[in-house]
């Protein structure tokens, strides 16, 4: 079976940029969750998706936002790109049910210059 | 607002010495406490914790909830450099899947 897969591993942007970061789940997945991971902050909550609709989400601006589609990939969307942006985005992929048994992929390391 | 506190943030052992980790927290619902292991980029499931007093054991890796003091451990014995990485604790709450990770233990085994 075929891991959390997301793209691009790496970027770099410049501050006002926007960005787009791609997740493919686990086959058979439903729910995918968003983490942002930095050095001070550690690895903090972004939102969850499931079947389609957004089903929790953290305590970040409007910027960061995200959708999911029908065959459950995931993508989120940072606009207006600030340097405190630069960090690990990690997608994780669970079958849906409020377990805590996530399944992350490598994440996709972003650099805002 | 969810907290959850590691101690220590950092370590650094010899390959054989017996690790112990700590993680508090104060959530709201709490349904259980997952323990994840970060070795370079993507967390790896370690043991989910439901029940106060139950040890969960998986190889040299144990762990061990107590409810009553809002905590749990996670300790290593035999530490091989393979043990070199971030253990992250992160309480579920009822009703969705959203964790509230902690800051992590950075444990660094050398040989």
């Amino acid at each position: 079976k075929a891991g959390v897969t997301q793209t691009p591993r790496y970027l770099i942007k410049t501050r006002g940029q926007q960005v787009t970061l791609s997740c493919s789940p686990i086959s058979g997945h439903r729910s995918v969750s968003w983490y942002q991971q930095t050095p001070g902050q550690g690895l903090q909550f972004l939102f969850e998706y499931f079947s389609e609709t957004q089903r929790n989400k953290g305590n970040f601006p409007g910027r960061f936002s995200g959708r999911q589609f029908s065959n459950s990939r995931s993508e989120m969307n940072v606009s207006t790109l600030e340097l405190g942006d630069s960090a690990l985005y990690l997608c994780a992929s669970s079958e849906g049910h409020p377990t805590g048994e996530l399944f992350f992929g490598e994440g996709s390391r972003l650099t805002v210059l | 607002e969810d907290k959850v506190v590691q101690s220590p943030l950092s370590l650094v052992v010899h390959e054989g010495d017996t690790v112990t980790l700590n993680c508090s927290y104060e959530v709201t619902n709490f349904r259980s406490l997952l323990w994840y292991k970060q070795e370079k980029k993507a967390p790896t499931f370690l043991f989910m914790l439901t029940s106060s007093g139950i040890e969960k054991k998986s190889g040299r890796l144990s762990s061990i909830l107590d409810k009553k003091e809002l905590s749990s451990i996670l300790n290593i014995t035999a530490t091989q450099t393979g043990d070199s990485a971030i253990y992250l604790c992160a309480p579920l709450v009822y009703g969705n899947n959203r964790l509230a990770f902690g800051k992590g233990n950075q444990v660094v085994v050398i040989p």
